[in-house]
């Protein structure tokens, strides 16, 4: 089955460095969402990417679909603490849909 | 706009005994998930509706797990008997479009099962 994967698990960095997180899937995708879930809440919908070799901007957030559509990256430029939380990549492929399991970034001011 | 509406936000419950989580999607949205959170597996796709009826239940553990959506605005998720395996975050979220559009997630029913 597809298989959706995330690099790395976890990230700590210094407020003011960028961070970048990987999602890597085992099938060509037909579009990719972009989740960010904050300690103890719920995933919140950042972005999605449809076309191939797509880059999306969002403020200091840089979300970007490979051109073989099988990986996406999301990067953070000058990282606050309100960018804490896990993020996570979805994958989906013919109508199924697969979440990776998330990169984790904590923010030291 | 209400979100996803979910109940309990939190559960602690015994061994065996019945549990029912419950959801109201976003009005309007045909979809409807269930998702399982845990450190150990991530977040895990349980089952699916569309205009109320299951599409894809492949994620759902085993019996012991049902799910129900009886109306456009009401989705249960019952575990009987609970077992403390199955502690952790369900998630309920509701779509337009499955596959192609955003997820809204509720804030999550967090199971304690000791």
């Amino acid at each position: 089955g597809q298989q959706v994967m995330q690099i790395p698990q976890y990230q700590h960095v210094q407020e003011g460095e960028d961070f970048t997180t990987y999602c890597n899937s085992s099938t060509t995708l037909s579009n990719i969402q972009w989740y960010k879930q904050r300690p103890g809440g719920h995933p919140v919908f950042l972005i999605q990417l449809v076309k191939s070799g797509e880059v999306k901007k969002q403020k200091r957030l840089t979300f970007q679909f490979g051109e073989a559509k099988k990986n996406s990256s999301l990067h953070i430029t000058a990282t606050q603490t309100t960018d804490v939380g896990t993020y996570f990549c979805e994958g989906t492929n013919a109508g199924k849909s697969t979440f990776g399991d998330g990169t984790t970034l904590t923010v030291k001011p | 706009d209400a979100g996803v509406i979910q109940s309990p936000r939190h559960e602690v419950t015994e061994m065996g005994q019945e549990v029912t989580l419950r959801c109201k999607p976003i009005s309007g949205h045909d979809y409807l998930f269930w998702y399982r959170q845990t450190m150990m597996r991530g977040l895990e796709l349980l089952i699916y509706f569309n205009n109320n009826v299951p599409i894809d239940d492949s994620g759902m553990p085993e019996d012991r797990f049902s799910a129900k959506m009886p109306n456009a605005s009401f989705s249960t998720l019952k575990i009987q008997p609970s077992e403390p395996r199955d502690s952790a975050v369900y998630f309920c979220a509701s779509s337009r479009i499955t596959g192609t559009g955003e997820l809204f997630f509720g804030e999550g029913s967090r199971l304690t099962v000791l």
